[in-house]
């Protein structure tokens, strides 16, 4: 059973670069045919996804997060990461990292979250 | 991309039937069968419950079940719970090879 852990800071200044990590335990990063992804939630609000990196290295974004949003993978230390860059407030939420398939096409695996908060 | 539609919210008795509808366009929902639904429970992580519009993950109830016509996919609940009290999200694949999620209902049994 693969498990997802978020990891980084909770609190980031605004106009600086929001930076987590996901490590995946129970299975490696490159094996199968996976996309590792990254959702958000503001407090009471919706899921946005954000974006997905497959082993290959290949990523897709979120349109409207694009030109902020870069998803990479380190396979020596099974964990793949979301950088933000010049956030706002409006980037505060629990972040979650997850697991989704290529065929079909689900999430199957989410971490737990964790929140992160962009105030001076 | 803009997000899906669902109504904000659905009720219902224990044991009677509910549906939630998730609205898109041909360029999400109608175009691909790559709709999936997920139940959340306040402060826990979204749990995957139907995908490939119809289909269940093993272990999910066979009370939840899925279908899709057009550019609108629905979730019925059938012999309603007090457990499936939670948020209720659909999601799918895009033209754009991303993937955009619903605006949420939240069920309530009554």
């Amino acid at each position: 059973q693969v498990q997802l852990q978020e990891s980084g800071p909770g609190l980031v200044k605004p106009s600086q670069t929001l930076s987590l990590s996901c490590t995946v335990s129970g299975g490696s990063i490159r094996s199968g045919s996976f996309y590792w992804s990254w959702i958000r939630q503001p407090a009471g609000k919706g899921l946005e996804w954000i974006g997905r990196i497959y082993t290959s290295g290949t990523t897709n974004y979120n349109p409207s997060l694009k030109s902020r949003v870069t998803i990479s993978v380190d396979t020596s230390k099974n964990q793949f990461s979301l950088k933000l860059t010049s956030v706002t407030a409006a980037d505060t939420a629990v972040y979650y990292c997850a697991r989704a398939g290529v065929i079909p096409a689900a999430i199957w695996d989410w971490g737990q979250g964790t929140l992160v908060t962009v105030s001076s | 991309q803009s997000a899906l539609t669902q109504p904000a919210s659905v009720s219902g008795s224990p044991g009677q039937s509910i549906t939630i509808s998730c609205t898109g366009t041909s360029s999400d929902v109608g175009g691909f069968n790559y709709v999936s639904w997920y139940q959340q429970h306040p402060g826990t992580a979204p749990k995957l419950m139907i995908y490939d519009v119809t289909k269940r993950p093993s272990g999910i109830s066979n009370r939840f079940s899925a279908s899709k016509s057009g550019n609108t996919a629905s979730l019925t609940i059938s012999g309603l719970q007090p457990e499936d009290e939670a948020d209720y999200y659909c999601t799918s694949y895009t033209s754009s090879s991303t993937f955009v999620f619903g605006t949420g209902t939240k069920v309530t049994v009554l």
